[in-house]
């Protein structure tokens, strides 16, 4: 159980075109996705937090209008990078959080990795 | 404000040896720890976890890991290496930050060597 994909796992696009990267929750509801990006050889840096039908949150330093969330169902966010340039080659991994269930302690605060998407910007 | 600490970047090991991997932490409250593992253009796989309760947590591939909340560490150990294990460890603490939102920080890694 708690199954996070990522779609596309790999994606080369020209600089100046937008793309968009799918994570879904397969057999469980998330009220809330992370994006996190990670550079080579380094640790993962939290991106945004997105909930089900709000706007995403994004931390200091992440541009809200180049990196567009939506969060639209239980099962779907959808991170899209706009005008997309080299420097926005990385790595990209979301992932989600079940939602809360009363009486349901500890896995609350767990998050789901999904796979991962690779995004070359040429 | 909440914190990982991984002080070894590269560790190198020979194979059949032991392995500790230290990892500290800051945080005002009782964390949730994690330790990952991730292999090169690989996304993360749970190693282990710790929530509360028996502070020496077992996880996959015969990796443990041991809360020592004075010491405010979760060090993951394994008592034989396997060239498999050769990756990237990533220690993670979850927990609600001051604005009220649930986060994971995650430490800077420590890159595993396995020696034939």
């Amino acid at each position: 159980g708690a199954v996070v994909s990522q779609h596309p796992s790999w994606v080369i696009c020209k600089s100046g075109t937008s793309v968009k990267i799918e994570c879904r929750s397969l057999d469980f509801q998330a009220t809330t996705m992370f994006w996190y990006r990670q550079f080579p050889k380094q640790s993962l840096m939290l991106m945004a937090t997105s909930n089900e039908g709000s706007k995403a949150t994004y931390e200091q330093g992440v541009e809200k209008d180049k990196f567009l969330i939506n969060h639209a169902s239980l099962t779907l966010s959808t991170l899209t990078v706009t005008s997309a340039h080299p420097e926005d080659s990385s790595f990209y991994i979301c992932s989600a959080r079940e939602t809360y269930r009363e009486g349901v302690s500890g896995r609350f605060y767990e998050q789901y990795f999904g796979p991962g998407t690779r995004l070359t910007v040429t | 404000a909440q914190s990982v600490t991984q002080p070894d970047i590269h560790i190198t090991v020979s194979e059949g040896a032991s392995l500790e991997l230290r990892c500290n932490y800051s945080y005002g409250a009782t964390p949730y720890l994690f330790w990952y593992v991730q292999s090169p253009g690989q996304g993360l796989q749970l190693l282990l976890k710790y929530f509360s309760g028996d502070t020496l947590v077992q996880g996959i591939k015969g990796f443990e890991a041991e809360f020592k909340r004075s010491q405010s560490s979760f060090n993951l150990r394994k008592p034989s290496v396997h060239w498999s294990d050769a990756a990237e460890y990533f220690c993670a603490v979850g927990g609600r930050t001051t604005s009220g939102t649930y986060k994971y920080i995650f430490g800077t890694g420590t890159r595993l060597k396995v020696l034939a």
